[in-house]
């Protein structure tokens, strides 16, 4: 399975913006990028995925690198309600289990 | 509103029973998922289901079982074989299996074993 290493923690100010970064050094040709956060006692939320291009929805930005081997989630003002775990995942529909598999993720600390 | 429902929120239970964990989905989506969560851990993948009336299983199947008889309902049963069953439990769902294809997921049931 392909694997993402993401920063344990990451602290930010409130209005400002947020860079979480997140490798995958180990990316297939075919392997979609998805990110995700999660609140405490919550389920994860979608957030955001792509597969080369940069992408851009109401959330947030995701930018990959041109060769695939890490991306950058962007939050462009966070807020205090940004404060969450942020998963970077691989989706890898390759053979065994399907799905998502979450590694321990990013604790964002927004600071107000 | 579409989304998925899993129910009770807190659950507890004494050592050496079983219990059903209820997941219904209204997004008419093909493909179902069981996650287990660990304190201060990511999720981990129980079992899957991408139609109705199959099932996989996924990285840690052993001691629980499901079932997918509709397309909306994907239960889990965690079994009295299930070693460490106290966690938080969350389930899934997606439109296809495939890459392109985002999880939503429900709030999950806090499960207690004493």
């Amino acid at each position: 399975d392909a694997k993402t290493t993401q920063p344990n923690s990451m602290e930010s100010n409130e209005e400002e913006p947020v860079h979480l970064p997140c490798n995958h050094s180990t990316i297939s040709g075919t392997d979609y990028i998805h990110w995700y956060r999660q609140l405490p006692s919550q389920g994860p939320e979608y957030v955001i995925h792509g597969l080369t291009s940069n992408v851009n929805n109401r959330m947030a930005s995701l930018a990959i690198a041109e060769d695939r081997k890490s991306s950058t989630l962007i939050l462009h003002r966070a807020t205090l309600r940004d404060a969450a775990v942020y998963y970077c995942i691989l989706r890898d529909s390759g053979g065994g289990a399907d799905g998502l598999t979450f590694g321990k993720g990013t604790h964002l600390i927004i600071q107000p | 509103d579409g989304g998925i429902t899993q129910s009770p929120k807190y659950l507890f239970r004494k050592e050496g029973q079983n219990v059903t964990l209820s997941c219904e989905q209204n997004l008419n989506h093909d493909a179902m998922y069981w996650y287990r969560q660990d304190p201060g851990q990511g999720l981990r993948l129980i079992y899957y289901s991408q139609i109705v009336n199959d099932f996989q299983k996924g990285d840690i199947a052993e001691g629980y079982s499901v079932s997918r008889e509709k397309k909306e309902s994907f239960p889990l049963t965690v079994t009295s074989a299930q070693k460490n069953p106290t966690a938080f439990y969350l389930c899934a769902s997606s439109p296809h299996r495939g890459q392109n294809s985002p999880l939503h997921f429900g709030n999950g049931t806090r499960l207690t074993v004493t």
